[in-house]
């Protein structure tokens, strides 16, 4: 599992209530990725970070923010949840940004919005 | 990454035979490619990379091999295993995309025993 812990692992929440998933590595690896996972539309990212404080817009990024105050932890907040964010996030890893670099994932959080 | 419909294509396999999971790209400036398997409940695991200076890499029991011409990409599984049965699925990166995944839609291998 590339030293990924991801938590809650399992959450339900009601529409219009905050949300935080927690992503932590042991790796020390520099970038860390948020993507969601959908049928239909296989894996998509979110937000990624490539460095403390230093974060950014991937392709899905509406209605999500991330937060990154530490090398080994990578928040990813639902301000206010909506039943179109029910999905599998899983959060992902790489040493460094060059194409090239292996991008290892957790095991996911399965969040339902009710 | 590419839209596909709710049901994944999928591939039976007999035990022991051998695997080969396709999957066409759209990026032409794409350099890195992966092939990751993801299990039920479980996140994607890595299994194999090339880069696009190569066309064909191994590993064990399995080999992918890309051609830029046309832009495909395969992956092989020899003498497949019950617990081959997952997704597959291609990612590619690069261009302006940076290391930034861009995946297809997945392939589900059934092995029958």
């Amino acid at each position: 599992d590339a030293g990924i812990t991801q938590s809650p692992r399992h959450k339900v929440t009601e529409t219009g209530t905050p949300v935080t998933l927690r992503c932590h590595q042991t790796e020390n690896h520099r970038y860390m990725y948020w993507y969601r996972q959908d049928p239909g539309h296989g894996l998509r990212l979110i937000h990624y970070s490539y460095g403390v404080k230093d974060t950014d817009k991937g392709e899905v990024s509406d209605g999500y923010s991330v937060s990154r105050s530490k090398t080994e932890d990578f928040l990813l907040t639902l301000e206010s949840a909506t039943s179109s964010q029910t999905s599998v996030y899983f959060c992902a890893i790489s040493d460094t940004g060059g194409t090239g670099n292996t991008i290892y994932f957790g095991e996911g959080s399965w969040l339902t919005v009710v | 990454g590419e839209n596909v419909g709710l049901h994944l294509p999928t591939l039976s396999v007999q035990e022991g035979d051998n695997s080969i999971i396709n999957c066409a790209y759209s990026n032409s400036a794409s350099d890195y490619f992966i092939w990751y398997k993801q299990e039920s409940g479980k996140g994607p695991q890595f299994i194999i990379d090339i880069r696009s200076n190569m066309d064909k890499r191994q590993g064990q029991r399995v080999t992918v091999l890309l051609n830029k011409t046309v832009k495909h990409l395969s992956l092989q599984i020899a003498a497949t295993q019950p617990g081959d049965s997952a997704v597959y699925f291609c990612a590619e990166s690069g261009g302006a995309a940076g290391n930034k995944l861009t995946f297809g839609g997945g392939t589900r291998v059934l092995v029958k025993p």
